[in-house]
């Protein structure tokens, strides 16, 4: 499987500011990679599809202009938390698709985002 | 609509015995199905996991049971040790006609093996 840096772990914000989270595939290319968000003792709920060079998949009830999402290498995706508010208070993870199904797909870290 | 589900929020193990976590599903069009072992604050770590044409696969301490008329897939972890204590999370792959598919995860279950 891949190897998946996401930075920063740990952030605090202002509201409306905006976050920027940076998620690397260092030993992988990856043209797709996964925005997860998971709130307190709840599933992992997948945001969007993260796809190089082309715009991405956002999943339904996701506002796509409140979580850009770049990615312009296929090394690296990041997801930007526009104009944070405390309810986008949340631990995101990213996911690097490698190897297929069989070896499941690589997660990054996380990112636990407040915003105060 | 929760497509795939985890009913027990949590399970309380003798270290020694056997561990055994369910998932249920919904969606026939899932043609994966993945185990993930999540510590808080960290990302998840892939564990095992079976395609939708096969009914049993194992690694070491691990096996995955899948009964496609039911709709229904098992964790089973045997001996549980200490150290497997963690929040195990069910996942489910739909292809969707492209290399790679989306995962849709379970609530997950709160593993916790007593010395």
């Amino acid at each position: 499987g891949a190897v998946v840096s996401q930075h920063p772990s740990r952030v605090i914000c202002k509201s409306g500011t905006s976050v920027k989270i940076e998620c690397r595939s260092l030993d992988f290319q990856a043209t797709t990679m996964f925005w997860y968000r998971q709130f307190p003792k709840q599933s992992l709920m997948l945001m969007a599809t993260s796809n190089e060079g082309s715009k991405a998949t956002y999943e339904q009830g996701v506002e796509k202009d409140k979580f850009l999402i770049n990615h312009a290498s296929l090394t690296l995706s990041t997801l930007t938390v526009t104009s944070a508010h405390p309810e986008d208070s949340s631990f995101y993870i990213c996911s690097v698709p490698s190897g297929g199904a069989i070896y499941g797909y690589t997660f990054g870290s996380g990112t636990r985002l407040t915003v105060v | 609509d929760q497509q795939v589900k985890q009913n027990s929020p949590s399970l309380s193990v003798q270290e020694g015995r056997i561990s055994i976590l369910n998932c249920d599903y919904t969606n026939s069009m899932f043609d994966y199905f993945l185990w993930y072992k999540k510590y808080p604050a960290e990302g998840p770590t892939f564990l095992i996991s079976i395609s939708s044409i096969k009914d049993k696969n194992e690694d070491g301490r691990f096996t995955v049971f899948l009964n496609k008329s039911a709709k229904h897939l098992s964790l089973h972890i045997v001996p549980s040790q200490p150290g497997d204590s963690a929040v195990y999370f069910c996942a489910a792959r739909d292809a969707g006609g492209t290399s790679y598919g989306k995962l849709t995860f379970g609530q997950g279950t709160i593993l916790t093996v007593h010395p």
